[in-house]
């Protein structure tokens, strides 16, 4: 059975940091590309980033880049993502979804786990 | 960074059909792939159609997309009120390189 678990987000100042997590289960995970995506409360889905299944290619919002670096450990199978200079309009529910939605629709999606960005 | 539109709020009777479009352009809807993801209220979203027509295991019929040129159609046949939810379309942009979702379309069942 397929399975993405996010974790590790939580209350942060602004300017602050936070890294996330994705554990993942039930795939080949070096296979697939992973990705991002937030939804801010009664809004829609953001696209915010994904990451090729070896690493070597990342894809960034205009909104995010240069303050987030999504990463992963394929020993771990395990998706990061590292946010700082965080600001009040990055408060989220950040979800992770296996696949790029390119080549590989998000056929998985963890439960989310909310950001907030607030003094 | 580009948005797929999409209107929103769609609303027909049980046992009706709704169709949900999906507007991009050349360089997203126009070269790639549409999928479809469901949201039920207070949970992730969940694929419905992937590779414009597809449906994963488990989705129904009732369930069906079609795409042309630079937009995407969500049909849904038989509504039933456990179908009220947020469907969203998206694919990805190719320039610039990046994911893009629709602005999503809320579905009431009458």
């Amino acid at each position: 059975e397929v399975q993405v678990l996010e974790s590790g987000g939580g209350l942060v100042q602004p300017g602050g940091s936070l890294r996330l997590s994705c554990a993942a289960s039930g795939f080949t995970f070096t296979n697939y590309a992973m990705t991002w995506v937030r939804q801010t409360a009664g809004k829609g889905l953001e696209w915010v980033s994904t990451i090729s299944g070896n690493g070597d290619d990342t894809y960034y919002a205009d909104s995010v880049k240069g303050r987030f670096t999504i990463s992963r450990d394929n020993s771990k199978n395990t998706l990061y993502m590292q946010m700082n200079t965080l600001r009040a309009e990055d408060t989220a529910i950040y979800y992770c979804a296996k696949g790029s939605g390119r080549a590989t629709p998000h056929d998985y999606w963890g439960q989310g786990t909310l950001v907030t960005v607030s003094s | 960074q580009s948005v797929l539109t999409q209107p929103p709020s769609v609303s027909a009777a049980p046992g009706q059909k709704v169709t949900i479009s999906c507007s991009g352009s050349s360089s997203n809807i126009g070269r790639n792939y549409v999928s479809w993801y469901q949201q039920l209220p207070g949970t992730a979203p969940k694929l419905l159609i992937y590779e414009n027509n597809k449906r994963p295991s488990g989705i129904p019929d009732r369930f069906s997309g079609s795409k042309s040129g630079t937009s995407a159609t969500l049909g849904i046949t038989g509504l039933q009120t456990g179908d009220e939810a947020d469907y969203y379309c998206g694919t990805w942009d190719t320039s610039p390189s990046a994911g893009v979702f629709g602005t999503g379309t809320k579905v009431t069942v009458l």
